[in-house]
């Protein structure tokens, strides 16, 4: 069975400072999703990654694929309260169709 | 361009008794999955549906069911409801089953009582 652990599952801290969140797996994924998810609201894709070692920016947000493909990690530099929310990871099997396998999220508190 | 349209936002049951949710997928796309969300947890795949089968399954029981309409519009029923039903069920849609392009719904939050 395939899962994904995240790490921390909260997260409060002050304006401006810098975090990461770990996603990790002993099962490798043919790719990693994140999203970020408000209460009341489904979760709203951020980023997908498909190579190891692979890097992508989303403005104050960088996103790395391990080399193996089994691990993922959210940077957040300088941490603002409209960044407040759920952040899910979510590996996708081979051939790119079907189900997610979700992480059970952590929980980011942004205090201004 | 609408996107996932879940309805109802909020619903009520008691145990024992029958739900049925309902998805509107967004437009252009063929495939609807359907997600469970418990409190404070990630969602966790319920079944996905394509070209009005059932196409894989997660590790829920059979109380479980579902359709998909010829216009790609899709329900999940759940029958004898328990209180651990208790949850927001999230309908996302894709295109070819593909999970990328990913587009959740707002869910709809069930309370069983």
């Amino acid at each position: 069975t395939q899962l994904l652990e995240q790490s921390p599952q909260f997260l409060s801290i002050q304006e401006g400072e810098n975090l990461t969140v770990y996603c990790n797996s002993s099962s490798v994924f043919s790719s990693l999703q994140w999203y970020r998810q408000e209460p009341g609201e489904g979760p709203v894709l951020l980023v997908t990654v498909v190579t190891g070692g692979e890097v992508k920016k989303l403005k104050r947000l960088t996103f790395q694929f391990g080399d193996a493909r089994k691990d993922s990690s959210l940077h957040i530099t300088a941490a603002q309260p409209g960044d407040t929310g759920l952040y899910l990871c979510a590996g996708g099997g081979s051939g790119n169709t079907g189900k997610l396998i979700f992480g059970q999220g952590t929980t980011l508190q942004v205090k201004p | 361009d609408a996107g996932v349209t879940q309805s109802p936002t909020h619903l009520i049951k008691t145990r024992g008794q029958q739900v049925t949710l309902r998805c509107s997928p967004k437009s252009g796309h063929d495939t609807v999955s359907w997600y469970q969300q418990a409190l404070g947890q990630g969602p966790q795949f319920i079944f996905q549906y394509y070209e009005e089968e059932e196409r894989q399954r997660g590790n829920f029981p059979d109380r479980f069911s579902g359709h998909q309409f010829p216009n790609y519009s899709s329900e999940l029923n759940v029958n004898a409801l328990l209180l651990g039903d208790s949850a927001l069920y999230l309908c996302a849609s894709t295109l070819g089953q593909r999970f990328y392009g990913y587009t959740f719904g707002s869910g709809t939050r069930l309370t069983v009582v």
